[in-house]
């Protein structure tokens, strides 16, 4: 159980085009997920808090705009990359808290990870 | 703010040999707190959790951690470290707001 899964899992883009990164919780409820971006041999950087049928939550310096967030359903939420340009290439991770499990507290199950290159 | 700390920024052993690797947190209380392992270009696995109760906690792939209060430390530890645990590891504490607090992690590398 608790299985996230991404899409894709790699990317290959142009500068100035957008690329939209899935992420699904396929076993269980996600009311919240996280989006973070991971550079080589660095840990992982939060983006963004994504609540299902609200908007976003971004930590300081993550640009809005940039980087788009939906949670239109409690099993997906989508980071679109807008206009993105070769300072955008990264890892991007998710992760789903599972509150169904009937814990007290939550954990947080990871994707798999998504590799953008934008050239 | 709570911060965590994991000293050791890579670290060999031989295959067989056991295995600790070090967690210290700086929280107002006791947070809740998680190992993951990282494989090259793959996303984080749970190995174990603590929120409450027994302090030495059981995980997968035969991990085991232990919280102790009073150093502020959730170091995990293994008796016999296979060729395939060489990863990075972190051990993020949870936030209220549920937010896992990353630190540089450790990389682990296992000798033949």
């Amino acid at each position: 159980g608790a299985v996230v899964s991404q899409h894709p899992s790699r990317v290959i883009c142009k500068s100035g085009t957008s690329v939209k990164i899935e992420c699904r919780s396929l076993d269980f409820q996600a009311t919240t997920m996280f989006w973070y971006r991971q550079f080589p041999k660095q840990s992982l950087m939060l983006m963004a808090t994504s609540n299902e049928g609200s908007k976003a939550t971004y930590e300081q310096g993550v640009e809005k705009d940039k980087f788009l967030i939906n949670h239109a359903s409690l099993t997906l939420s989508t980071l679109t990359v807008t206009s993105a340009h070769p300072e955008d290439s990264s890892f991007y991770i998710c992760s789903a808290r599972d509150l169904t499990s009937g814990e007290v507290t939550d954990t947080q199950y990871f994707g798999p990870g998504t590799r953008l290159t934008v050239l | 703010a709570q911060s965590v700390t994991q000293p050791d920024i890579h670290i060999t052993v031989s295959e067989g040999a056991s295995l600790e690797l070090r967690c210290n947190y700086s929280y107002g209380a006791t947070p809740y707190l998680f190992w993951y392992v990282q494989s090259p270009g793959q996303g984080l696995q749970l190995l174990l959790k603590y929120f409450s109760g027994d302090t030495l906690v059981q995980g997968i792939k035969g991990f085991e951690a232990e919280f102790k209060r009073s150093q502020s430390s959730f170091n995990l530890r293994k008796p016999s470290v296979h060729w395939s645990d060489a990863a990075e590891y972190f051990c993020p504490p949870s936030d209220q707001g549920g937010k896992l607090i990353f630190g540089q992690g450790t990389e682990l590398s296992v000798k033949p």
